[in-house]
């Protein structure tokens, strides 16, 4: 079965610094699908990134980057040049691929996330 | 474009009251999720839908959770009687198909207090 484990606690960081949030899981499927979410005190889950497993290079999107080490099945978010608005919740989540449409996206329990000014 | 969305945004009842949820999805996605999410937990699937059919409710209590995406479009939930447990965010979410890197889009949640 798959499994996502976040176990930081909460993270602080300072306004415009980078931080690394820990992600790894676990699964007995070769392809996978691996994905960020952020959530602000508001509710909504925010898509930020996406990793394949199969994909030859680390996933970015702006500000956000994917440190993938498939072997240690780690997939660490890396925000660089943190905003206050980047305080919130943040989940890492995954859906294995061969099963298809009998997987379903497992959400680890989050890591709240600390800008300081 | 629009998001995904949800109403109400906050409902209060007493226990064993009935309560729905109500979510339109973003225009074209096909795939439709209904999600509960436990204070300091992740999101947990309740149902998914493909079109108008529920393809995975294995999650749902079907005791007293119903629900229902008759046209292939928005979606209820519903939950009758309520109970103190139920209290939780129900969050829904579409995407354009169900393969398994297809990224899901969130609304903003119904946050539901049961007293």
């Amino acid at each position: 079965a798959q499994k996502i484990t976040q176990t930081q606690p909460g993270m602080f960081v300072q306004e415009k610094e980078a931080v690394t949030l820990d992600c790894t899981y676990d699964t007995s499927d070769p392809s996978y699908g691996l994905f960020w979410y952020k959530q602000p005190s508001s509710g909504e889950m925010i898509f930020l990134i996406y990793q394949g497993s199969y994909d030859q290079q680390n996933a970015t999107e702006g500000r956000y980057s994917l440190n993938f080490q498939k072997a240690r099945k780690s997939a660490n978010l890396v925000i660089s040049a943190s905003q206050l608005g980047d305080s919130a919740m943040y989940f890492c989540a995954m859906r294995e691929l061969r099963t298809g449409a009998n997987s379903k996206l497992t959400f680890g329990k989050g890591i709240t996330l600390s800008v300081r000014p | 474009e629009a998001g995904v969305v949800q109403s109400p945004r906050y409902k209060i009842i007493e226990k064993k009251q009935p309560v729905a949820f109500w979510c339109n999805p973003i225009s074209g996605h096909n795939t439709l999720y209904w999600y509960l999410q436990n204070l300091g937990q992740g999101p947990e699937l309740l149902i998914r839908y493909e079109n108008e059919e529920a393809v995975d409710d294995s999650q749902l209590p079907k005791d007293r959770f119903s629900a229902e995406r008759l046209k292939g479009v928005d979606s209820t939930l519903k939950i009758q009687p309520a109970e103190l447990g139920d209290s939780a965010v129900y969050l829904c979410a579409s995407s354009l198909g169900d393969r398994g890197h297809d990224t899901q889009y969130f609304g903003p949640g119904t946050r539901l207090t049961v007293l």
